[in-house]
């Protein structure tokens, strides 16, 4: 079975600081790298996405680096605020048919942001 | 407002009483899926539709039934639950990339 294995499991940071989530699958039969964000009560929601020919991409506040050959990919959020305070979820999308292009998504990573 | 709608949010029942999940998306998406979360374990896919008629299992469809009559509707029965089916359940929907989630179903079987 793929797996996305994601740490940490929890992150406590100070406003301001620089928030780190990684994340590492096992194959190389993904071809979408999502980020989703989780408040309390809600649904996960799409953050930012990134496919395999770039190496990183920016969004406000938020990157995503990916490095191929390691086959790991990691979320970074600058500038912590409260206000990001949510569990956060790697996942990635197969490519083979068998699998529907279905979204293996890892264990997720609560963070706290510190006021 | 494009939505996914799932009902009942918080549901508490007995081992062997049979229930079911409602879940509606208003966004004409083909496909939908429902997802278990737990503690530790993330979300992990029960079972998805491609589109009416069409239905597969995910990675844990073990005590769980769908079944996709139109395309706005993917309902999850779960016909004799059991403790170890106690979680939040989550309905998604999507067109192409991006997986639109409802608000969650919290179960619990005593």
């Amino acid at each position: 079975q793929q797996q996305v294995k994601q740490s940490p499991q929890s992150l406590i940071v100070q406003k301001g600081g620089i928030s780190i989530i990684n994340c590492a699958y096992e194959n190389t039969a993904f071809d979408y790298f999502p980020w989703y964000q989780q408040f309390p009560g809600k649904g996960p929601a799409l953050l930012i996405a990134i496919r395999p020919d770039v190496s990183e991409k920016k969004e406000g506040r938020f990157t995503i680096s990916f490095n191929k050959s390691a086959k790991q990919f990691s979320l970074h959020i600058m500038d912590s605020q409260p206000g990001d305070s949510a569990t956060y979820f790697c996942a990635a999308r197969g490519i083979s048919s068998g699998s529907a292009r279905q979204l293996t998504f890892g264990s997720g990573t609560q963070l706290t942001v510190l006021p | 407002e494009a939505q996914v709608t799932q009902n009942p949010r918080y549901l508490i029942t007995v081992t062997g009483k049979k229930l079911t999940v409602t879940c509606s998306q208003n966004m004409n998406h083909e496909y939908m899926s429902w997802y278990r979360q737990d503690p530790g374990l993330g979300l992990r896919q029960i079972y998805y539709s491609m589109n009416v008629e069409v239905t597969d299992k995910g990675d844990v469809p073990e005590g769980y039934k769908v079944s996709r009559k139109e395309k706005r509707n993917f309902p999850l029965i779960l016909e004799s639950p059991s403790p170890n089916q106690t979680s939040l359940y989550f309905c998604a929907s999507k067109s192409t990339g991006e997986l639109f989630f409802g608000e969650g179903s919290r179960l619990t079987v005593l």
